[in-house]
């Protein structure tokens, strides 16, 4: 079975643009969480949609938005990009919605450089 | 708030050793959960071991053991018999009944030959 896989790896925009990264979760999860992990830092919790709804938002701007498709696959969109959005964008999956139940797999990410 | 402290940014070990990495988990709630999860440079997070609060009993997954103190808010991870594959960054996380998510900064382990 296929593990998280995100795309594109690798993305260079610049200030003003809009961006959409897409993840598609292990076969059979329902929840798909997203992370943004700048440089030196640990992972910030942005979004989590289960079922096709968003059940968790962490302190991040307007500017960001996800949705979940009927496949359980989702979208992270950042418009007006600034260049403090160039990080490490991290997908995570899980069959169940509670973060405390669930056992996490995260892909390996999509960097985004802003420039 | 909850804030979680990781006061090692690198550490090193030599391979066969054992390596204890801190986390202090600062939160007012008595219900919550801890999580260590690895990062290797493919970038990928990788879930190493987890902690209910309410548990008095230390998780251990093999090699790795956490050290759980829930009043000194300490929730450390021991790594035995270190291996060239455990080289990487390392990160706490708490997690609190409504789900509000935070990682530390991170612990960049060295596994020396």
């Amino acid at each position: 079975d296929a593990g998280v896989t995100q795309s594109p790896t690798h993305l260079i925009k610049t200030r003003g643009q809009h961006v959409t990264l897409r993840c598609s979760p292990i076969s059979g999860h329902k929840s798909v969480s997203w992370y943004q992990q700048v440089l030196g830092q640990g992972p910030q919790f942005i979004f989590q949609y289960y079922e096709k709804e968003e059940r968790g938002r962490g302190n991040f701007p307007d500017r960001f938005s996800a949705r979940q498709f009927p496949n359980y696959s989702s979208e992270l969109n950042v418009n007006a990009l600034l260049l403090g959005d160039s990080a490490l964008y991290l997908c995570a999956s899980s069959q169940g919605q509670a973060r405390t139940n669930e056992k996490l797999f995260f892909g390996s990410g999509t960097q985004l450089s802003v420039l | 708030a909850q804030t979680v402290t990781q006061s090692q940014p690198e550490m090193s070990v030599q391979e066969a050793e054992t390596v204890t990495l801190s986390c202090t988990y600062d939160t007012s709630e008595s219900d919550y959960y801890l999580f260590w999860y690895k990062q290797p440079p493919s970038r990928q997070m990788i879930l190493v071991i987890r902690q209910e609060a309410y548990k008095q009993q230390n998780a251990t997954e093999n090699r790795f053991s956490v050290n759980f103190q829930k009043a000194a808010k300490s929730f450390s991870l021991k790594i035995s018999d270190s291996q060239l594959g455990d080289a990487a960054m390392y990160f706490c996380e708490g997690v609190n009944r409504d789900d509000k998510i935070i990682f530390g900064k991170g612990t960049r382990l060295h596994i020396l030959p």
